[in-house]
């Protein structure tokens, strides 16, 4: 079955404690994104990558990082979360930048 | 700053009748225009794509682009309690991003 995987579902952590929140696809897409999602503000981009070792900003960025070593791979990093990251984060592949995503099932994230 | 807008509803419909959705989005060299549905506590579902002006159909559901007005809506025949969701409009603006609007909640009333 075609799918992003994105691991885990639920998070609750402290303020500061690094963590990775894992995405992949099977689909063999070149581009990947990383989307929050907050009441009243819709969909908001962190990061995207056109493709391995290719990663650029989204509108979100500060406080995050991301790799993509591998394709099928695309991990969040927050390397020192804070309680304005608690949010539903979404993971999202297409076969290209300007096409229709495949969303993973989100992780929610709480940050106390 | 490149915006999607939507009206956040609730916008309620009685089944049977047609949902009408509206986005309007502030880029106008915007390519690619999408809709999601997103079931509460579930991901956004890729439901229709379009990319030139005019209609486009799919079942029960059509999009309507026009570039002209910067405007895109969709519209859902036949509503069923199923299709009780929020709506979300996505816009491909290039340079590789896509803006999503915030979601319209649709209730569709048995």
């Amino acid at each position: 079955e075609a799918q992003v995987t994105q691991n885990p579902r639920y998070l609750i952590t402290v303020t500061g404690k690094k963590l990775t929140v894992t995405c992949s696809q099977n689909m063999n897409h070149e581009y990947m994104s990383w989307y929050r999602q907050d009441p009243g503000l819709g969909l908001r981009q962190i990061y995207y990558s056109m493709n391995v070792e290719v990663t650029d900003k989204g509108d979100v960025p500060e406080g995050y990082k991301v790799s993509r070593k591998e394709k099928r791979n695309f991990p969040l990093i927050l390397e020192s979360p804070s309680p304005n990251q608690t949010s539903l984060y979404f993971c999202a592949s297409s076969p290209g930048a300007s096409g229709g995503y495949t969303f993973g099932s989100g992780t929610r994230l709480t940050v106390v | 700053q490149k915006e999607v807008e939507q009206n956040s509803g609730p916008l309620s419909v009685p089944e049977g009748a047609i949902a009408s959705l509206n986005c309007t989005y502030s880029d106008r060299v915007s390519q690619s225009f999408f809709w999601y549905r997103q079931y509460s506590g579930k991901s956004p579902e890729l439901i229709m794509s379009i990319y030139s002006n005019g209609d486009k159909e799919d079942g029960r559901f059509t999009a309507q682009l026009n570039k002209a007005s910067q405007y895109v809506s969709l519209l859902i025949r036949d509503s069923q309690p199923s299709d009780s969701a929020t709506y979300l409009c996505a816009v491909y603006t290039g340079g590789f991003k896509t803006i999503f609007g915030a979601g319209t909640r649709l209730f569709v009333k048995a």
